[in-house]
C-alpha cells in the first residue's frame, strides 16, 4: 500500500485567484500518476495522466507538473471559478493497474 | 453509450444482511475496479478483476466478496453486512494496457448498514 498524501486537506479560494496543491507519493516502483476531479453528488473523472519527469499538463485552467524524483505533483487552478468548486484527487501507479489515491483536497470557490 | 452503470443507488441493510452490488460497463475495459468512499479517506480499493476470470484482493477486502460474472459485469457481494461497511461504493474500469489506464467510475452505491 503506498502511502499518499495530499496537501492541504481542503482550501477556500476567492473568485478570481490562483492556487495550488501539493501530491506527495514514494519515488521507488514509480510508474505514472494520476489527477481525478471530484464534484459533490458526482463520480470522479479523470483530468492528467503524468509518467515522466518534468511533465507538465494542461486543461483550460487547470495544469499540473510532476517529479518522479523526489516523488510529487503539484495541480493550479488559474483564475479560479466557482465551477472549480470539487475535490481533487491524486493517485500514483506502481506497475500493475492498480491505483492508491491520497485522501484529496477539496477546493471551494467563493464568488 | 452508458460508459459505468451500478445498482442499486441506495441501499438500507440491517446487521447480518447480505446483498450484491451490481457493476457494469460498456467500453470493452479488461480491468474493473471496486472502491468504498468514506469520509477522509479517499477512495480505497476493495478488489479488482484485471480481466475476465481472474480477481484479486485490494486493500480493504475483509468482509467481501467479488465476481467477475463476464468482461461486462463486476459485483460485489457483502454476505452479512456490518455497520462498519455503511459507505458509498464506486465501480469503475479501464483498459489493462498502455500508459493512459484512465479509470471511468461508475455513479455509486450509497450503502448504510443499521
Amino acid at each position: 500500500i503506498l502511502n499518499v498524501e495530499q496537501s492541504p486537506q481542503s482550501l477556500h479560494v476567492q473568485e478570481g485567484d490562483s492556487t495550488n496543491f501539493t501530491c506527495s507519493f514514494p519515488s521507488s516502483n514509480f510508474y505514472a500518476l494520476h489527477w481525478y476531479r471530484w464534484e459533490t453528488a458526482k463520480s470522479p473523472e479523470a483530468l492528467f495522466v503524468m509518467t515522466l519527469n518534468g511533465d507538465e499538463k494542461k486543461k483550460g485552467r487547470i495544469s499540473a507538473t510532476l517529479n518522479t524524483k523526489e516523488g510529487y505533483s503539484y495541480l493550479y487552478i488559474k483564475g479560479s471559478q466557482p465551477e472549480d468548486s470539487a475535490t481533487y484527487l491524486c493517485a500514483p501507479r506502481a506497475a500493475g493497474n492498480k491505483l492508491t489515491f491520497g485522501g484529496g483536497t477539496r477546493v471551494l470557490v467563493k464568488p | 453509450n452508458a460508459g459505468v452503470t451500478q445498482t442499486p443507488k441506495f441501499q438500507v441493510l440491517k446487521t447480518g444482511q447480505s446483498m450484491t452490488l451490481q457493476c457494469a460497463q460498456d467500453m470493452n475495459h479488461n480491468s474493473m475496479y471496486w472502491y468504498r468512499q468514506d469520509p477522509g479517506m479517499g477512495l480505497r480499493l476493495i478488489y479488482y478483476s484485471a480481466s475476465e476470470g481472474t480477481t484479486d484482493k485490494g486493500e480493504v477486502p475483509n468482509g467481501y466478496n467479488v465476481s467477475r460474472l463476464n468482461k461486462r459485469e463486476f459485483s460485489l457481494r457483502l454476505e452479512s453486512a456490518a455497520p462498519s461497511q455503511t459507505s458509498v461504493y464506486f465501480c469503475a474500469s479501464s483498459y489493462e494496457t498502455g500508459l493512459s489506464n484512465e479509470q471511468f467510475f461508475g455513479p455509486g452505491t450509497r450503502l448504510t448498514v443499521l
